[in-house]
């Protein structure tokens, strides 16, 4: 069964920092999904990482993935307010091509 | 245009009733998934479907919980008999493709079994 692990489930930093969040996963996988979801809101994909060495960034947020050592990596680049929210990574199954299995999420707070 | 769309967006049932959780995906998207979300955690996978046929529902609690999509379009989530438990927020995203495309999430419907 394919076990998703974030951490840190919270982080709180302040605006100008930067800072990694980790997305480890337990069985092979070559397909990771990160998402941004605002208090109240759903679900906004952020980023879709299909080989291993693959990098994408976007803005402030640089996602890359390890398909190798079984983790990705979401790098926050001088933080702002507006990046609070809740980050979950998921990761697609080998066998069940469709299926996504979701970490826990890491609550980001950016203090002034 | 418009993004996925879930209806109804809150329901309020008794436990024992059954209740029906529509969903309409994005026009012309291939792939349609139901997910769970409790509170505090990541979405859970129920099902998903490549437009008609439904293509993995391992994750179906039990068999009080179905889906179909019988025109390759809006899908419905039933729950039979329903128990305190099943309360949470479903949510329906669809794809434009199938696995490693970009899912659109819609805004979910809040169940709340008394």
């Amino acid at each position: 069964e394919l076990k998703v692990e974030q951490n840190p489930l919270f982080l709180s930093m302040q605006e100008g920092k930067n800072y990694t969040i980790y997305c480890n996963y337990s069985t092979t996988s070559d397909r990771l999904y990160w998402y941004r979801q605002d208090p109240g809101k759903s679900l906004e994909s952020l980023f879709v990482l299909l080989s291993n060495g693959a990098v994408k960034q976007e803005g402030r947020l640089m996602a890359s993935l390890d398909t190798k050592a079984r983790l990705s990596t979401l790098h926050i680049t001088a933080a702002v307010h507006d990046l609070s929210a809740t980050y979950f990574c998921a990761v697609g199954g080998n066998t069940n091509a469709g299926k996504s299995t979701f970490g826990d999420g890491t609550t980001l707070t950016v203090k002034p | 245009g418009a993004g996925v769309s879930q209806s109804p967006r809150y329901k309020v049932t008794k436990r024992g009733q059954d209740v029906a959780l529509r969903c309409d995906p994005i026009s012309g998207h291939v792939s349609l998934y139901w997910y769970r979300q409790a509170l505090g955690q990541g979405p859970e996978f129920l099902t998903y479907f490549n437009y008609e046929a439904q293509q993995d529902k391992s994750g179906l609690p039990n068999d009080r919980f179905s889906a179909e999509r019988p025109e390759g379009s809006i899908s419905t989530l039933t729950i039979q008999r329903t128990e305190q438990r099943d309360s949470a927020m479903y949510r329906c995203a669809s794809s434009f493709g199938g696995a490693g495309n970009t899912q659109y999430f819609g805004p979910g419907t809040r169940l709340t079994v008394l």
